[in-house]
C-alpha cells in the first residue's frame, strides 16, 4: 500500500480556499487517490476520489497531475464548519480493500 | 436511507473484562470493516469481512480480539480480558459491492463508533 505524507496542521479564515497536498510517490498504476473528511466525534466520510488530471464536486476539488506522485484537495471558501481532520488515502479497487489511513491534516477555520 | 450504526456509543468497562461491540451495516452492503481509533491519531485497520467469511484479520492487535458477521449483516466485535490500552473508539464501516459503485472506487462508509474506555 501506498504510504502517504501530507502537514500535520494547517489554519485558515473563513471565506479563504484552503488547498491540503499531500505525497504519494510510490503510488501504483491501479491505485485511486481517495479523500476522506473527519469530524470530531464521527467517522470518517468520503470526499473525493480521483485517478489523474482534476475532478471537482460540490465538496472540493482534486487536483493531480501527471506523475501522480502528489494531489491537492482544494476546498473553496472555507467555513467554520470545515473544521476537521483531513486524509488523504491511496489504494486501488483489489486486494484488500482495507483503507489505510494516517495521521491526517487537522484543519482549523477562524472566524 | 439508514446510515450504518454502531452500539453501544460508549462503554465504561473494568480492566478484565470482555466486551462485544456491535456494528450493523448499511442494507446489501457486502464488505464490512473494523478500525481502531486512539485519541489524535489516524485510524487502525482490525479486520475485514466479505460476506460473512474475515479474509483478512491481519490487524487484530492480539488474540484477545475476534470478530464475527452473520448473516451478511450484522458483526460483533469482542475484546477479551480488556486491558487500558484498548481505551479507544472502535468505528465500523462498511462497502457495497467491491469495484466502482456509486461512481467511486471502494467508498466506504462509516458509523459514529463505540468509545470505549478501560479503567
Amino acid at each position: 500500500l501506498a504510504k502517504t505524507t501530507q502537514p500535520i496542521s494547517m489554519d485558515s479564515y473563513e471565506g479563504q480556499e484552503v488547498n491540503i497536498t499531500c505525497s504519494h510517490n510510490n503510488i501504483a498504476t491501479n491505485d485511486y487517490i481517495t479523500w476522506y473528511q473527519q469530524f470530531p466525534s464521527q467517522g470518517p466520510r468520503f470526499i473525493i476520489q480521483g485517478y489523474k488530471t482534476k475532478v471537482t464536486n460540490e465538496v472540493a476539488s482534486l487536483f493531480i497531475p501527471a506523475d501522480r506522485k502528489s494531489s491537492t484537495l482544494s476546498l473553496p471558501r472555507v467555513s467554520l464548519s470545515d473544521t476537521a481532520v483531513y486524509y488523504c488515502l491511496v489504494g486501488g479497487d483489489t486486494g484488500r480493500r482495507a483503507l489505510t489511513f494516517g495521521s491526517g491534516t487537522r484543519l482549523q477555520v477562524q472566524p | 436511507g439508514a446510515g450504518v450504526s454502531q452500539s453501544p456509543s460508549n462503554k465504561v468497562t473494568e480492566k478484565g473484562k470482555d466486551v462485544e461491540l456491535r456494528c450493523d451495516p448499511i442494507s446489501g452492503h457486502t464488505a464490512l470493516y473494523w478500525y481502531r481509533q486512539r485519541l489524535g491519531q489516524g485510524l487502525e485497520f482490525l479486520i475485514y469481512f466479505q460476506g460473512n467469511s474475515a479474509p483478512d484479520k491481519s490487524g487484530l492487535p492480539s488474540d484477545r480480539f475476534s470478530a464475527e458477521r452473520t448473516g451478511e449483516s450484522v458483526s460483533t466485535l469482542t475484546i477479551q480480558r480488556t486491558q487500558q490500552e484498548d481505551s479507544a473508539v472502535y468505528l465500523c464501516a462498511s462497502s457495497p459491492v467491491p469495484g466502482l459503485a456509486g461512481g467511486s472506487y471502494n467508498e466506504q462508509f462509516f458509523g459514529p463508533g463505540t468509545r470505549l474506555t478501560v479503567l
